[in-house]
């Protein structure tokens, strides 16, 4: 059982810099969810795809984010001109169906 | 913004004592999940509960669905050094179609030897 992945771990970027998150979730799981967590607070919602359909992205999900999950496998990330208010974790989920949802270890992101 | 009132945020406790921790919300869920976050790491989920009134067991932790549907509660018995953590209830709202959480702030749990 290889769980959810996230790569990379780790990323510090300048600001204005564009950046991209990989999520590969749990083989069988067709639902995905992308949340973002910021110190001291519970993770916050992004984005949701059912297979490789985007069906509903957060306000918090601004015009400089994009997320795709071409062929419903692996899902990415991009965020565009990062600004020091994206630095947070980025935690990628996935699910069954209408069960609980498994997190990957997140991708911390720190914009300089 | 979230939606779910988490309590205690801290707890810090003996080896050995049991803790308590719940989550309230005036909307209606139709899930609650508990999880557990290590530092520097997601989420790992420990119980999940689908329905009113339900109570599940996973070792040493309990958790339990409200009869409302706005809250739930986690205990922990008999604590160890491992259950050292930030503690997250996460729920589903009914009116929600894709399954969304809704997280809690986050429990910390000290463990003292």
């Amino acid at each position: 059982d290889t769980g959810v992945s996230q790569n990379p771990r780790h990323k510090i970027t300048k600001r204005g810099q564009n950046v991209t998150f990989r999520c590969d979730p749990i083989s069988e799981h067709n639902r995905l969810y992308w949340y973002r967590q910021t110190l001291g607070q519970g993770p916050e919602f992004l984005t949701y795809f059912q297979n490789e359909a985007q069906l509903e992205k957060s306000r918090l999900l601004s015009d400089r984010f994009s997320a795709e999950r071409p062929k419903g496998s692996f899902s990415t990330l991009e965020i565009q001109r990062t600004e020091q208010g994206d630095s947070a974790m980025y935690l990628c989920a996935s699910s069954p169906g209408g069960q609980g949802q498994y997190f990957g270890p997140g991708t911390r992101l720190t914009v300089t | 913004g979230q939606q779910l009132n988490q309590s205690p945020q801290s707890m810090f406790i003996q080896e050995g004592e049991d803790v308590s921790m719940n989550c309230t919300s005036s909307s209606i869920f139709n899930t609650w999940l508990w999880y557990k976050q290590d530092p520097g790491e997601g989420p790992v989920l420990l119980i999940a509960l689908y329905k009113a009134g339900e109570l599940t067991s996973n070792g040493r932790l309990t958790a339990q669905f409200g009869i409302t549907r706005k809250d739930s509660f986690l205990n922990i018995s008999a604590s160890i050094p491992s259950d050292v953590g930030i503690y997250f209830c996460a729920g589903r709202l009914t009116t929600d179609s894709w399954g969304k959480l809704q997280f809690g702030a986050g429990t910390q749990v000290v463990v003292t030897p």
